[in-house]
């Protein structure tokens, strides 16, 4: 059974880099067409995609988040990170780790349990 | 940055019909991107409840139902039981700014 769990540190100091990686157990991050991608879900709010990436790259982000993105994978570890630049409190949200396959019409069919982050001043 | 409008809440009896309305545009379901719906309760991870606008993958009650119209969608969940109460939220994609994955407002579904 796929499962997938983020980490990272649950404090970023504003305008630091937040840094969370997500890994991948019960099936390997290169097996099938999938996409491995971020969502986060701010306090009392509704959830947005951060940005996606195939296990050979080819990284494609969210237009809005775009200049603070930085997503990387690590086969060798099963692993996929997400850094984000230059935070501030209203980047304090869940983060999710999901899997999607390729493609504009597609669903996140397995996601990751989330960690909260905030941002302090 | 919601691009799809559900509304806040909505409530029902146990055994009772409730609906959700996720309105889009011309650039995400008015485009022909399909529709999905997650079920996310506290403090647990989203849950893909319909996918490609009104297919239930495996273990989804038959409960649970989606459909589309022009710029909208619609979740409906019949029978209502308890264990439904929980957040949904609809998500697409959106043609504008080169592309990107959206999500709905979120609904709160309470069970009187």
């Amino acid at each position: 059974q796929l499962q997938l769990q983020e980490s990272g540190p649950g404090l970023v100091k504003s305008s630091e880099t937040l840094s969370l990686t997500c890994t991948v157990s019960g099936g390997s991050i290169t097996s099938g067409p999938y996409y491995w991608g971020w969502i986060r879900q701010p306090p009392g709010k509704g959830l947005e995609w951060i940005g996606s990436i195939y296990y050979s790259g080819s990284p494609y982000y969210n237009p809005s988040l775009k200049s603070r993105i930085t997503m990387s994978v690590d086969t060798s570890k099963n692993q996929f990170s997400l850094k984000l630049a230059s935070v501030t409190a209203t980047d304090t949200a869940v983060f999710y780790c999901a899997r999607h396959p390729p493609g504009a019409t597609e669903s996140f069919d397995h996601w990751g349990q989330g960690t909260l982050v905030t941002v302090y001043s | 940055q919601s691009v799809l409008t559900q509304p806040p809440s909505v409530s029902g009896a146990p055994g009772q019909r409730v609906t959700i309305s996720c309105t889009g545009s011309s650039s995400n379901i008015g485009a022909g991107y399909d529709v999905h719906w997650y079920q996310v309760l506290p403090g647990t991870a989203p849950k893909l409840l319909i996918s490609d606008n009104n297919s239930r993958p495996s273990g989804v009650p038959d409960r649970f139902s989606g459909s589309n119209s022009v710029t909208s969608a619609s979740l409906a969940i019949t029978g209502l039981q308890a264990e439904d109460e929980a957040d949904y939220y609809c998500q697409s994609y959106d043609n504008s700014l080169g592309g990107y994955y959206v999500f709905g407002t979120g609904t709160k579904v309470t069970v009187l």
